[in-house]
């Protein structure tokens, strides 16, 4: 059973918009929600994460959006650039679990010049 | 050589034979991990060591049998491989136990024939 749904599987955006993905999680215990960029042959790496006692995060153009109630967080990429087009994963974990992440199934962002 | 780096970047391989991939972490970490990246599936995580000691297996096939020598190195030895294990096989580290971010290395790609 998949505890981490992430939607959509493929966004085009266009240069200057914002992209928005959407996360929905099942195990209330969850209690760290990172954001993975990963790009053509290369691994997946850290983009911003948050904690559910704060309800948004923002670093530069990216923000995090947590709706701990509903059990959704999103990420919203402002100003869209061709350079953001990646595939992107959220992913959940929680203390007891030590390191452990659950990944959503991924999002193909392509922002079109 | 700097983060976390893996060997060979692609490997072919028949279902008799027996092969290994190699990562290494200089990152000075001792928690490491290895996940399948399939196409059409969320990432996997498939085994986790902390100090050099197996903490987590997620569930895997006897046929991926992991070696970690050292909190440096980890290896992911395979035999008897069936095509549906044809995947990207990615390493990652991360500074001990908790929420911690992993660095992810480029990844292995995998073809069983």
């Amino acid at each position: 059973q998949q505890q981490v749904k992430q939607s959509p599987q493929s966004l085009i955006v266009q240069k200057g918009g914002i992209s928005i993905i959407n996360c929905a999680y099942e195990n209330t215990a969850f209690d760290y929600f990172p954001w993975y960029q990963q790009f053509p042959g290369k691994g997946p790496a850290l983009l911003i994460a948050i904690r559910p006692d704060v309800s948004e995060k923002k670093e530069g153009r990216f923000t995090i959006s947590f709706n701990k109630s509903a059990k959704q967080f999103s990420l919203h990429i402002m100003d869209s650039q061709p350079g953001d087009s990646a595939t992107y994963f959220c992913a959940a974990s929680y203390n007891n679990a030590g390191n452990m992440l659950t990944f959503g199934g991924g999002t193909r962002l392509m922002v079109k010049p | 050589e700097t983060g976390v780096t893996q060997t060979p970047r692609h490997l072919v391989m028949g279902m008799t034979n027996k092969k290994s991939l190699k990562c290494e972490q200089h990152l000075g970490h001792n928690a490491m991990y290895w996940y399948k990246q399939s196409a059409k599936k969320p990432l996997e995580l498939m085994f986790v060591y902390n100090f050099k000691e197996q903490t987590e297996n997620n569930s895997v096939p006897s046929r991926f049998s992991p070696e970690c020598p050292n909190s440096s190195h980890l290896f992911l030895h395979l035999h008897t491989l069936q095509p549906e294990d044809s995947a990207l096989y990615l390493c990652a580290s991360s500074q001990g136990q908790g929420n911690n971010e992993q660095f992810f290395g480029p990844g292995t790609r995998l073809t069983v024939l």
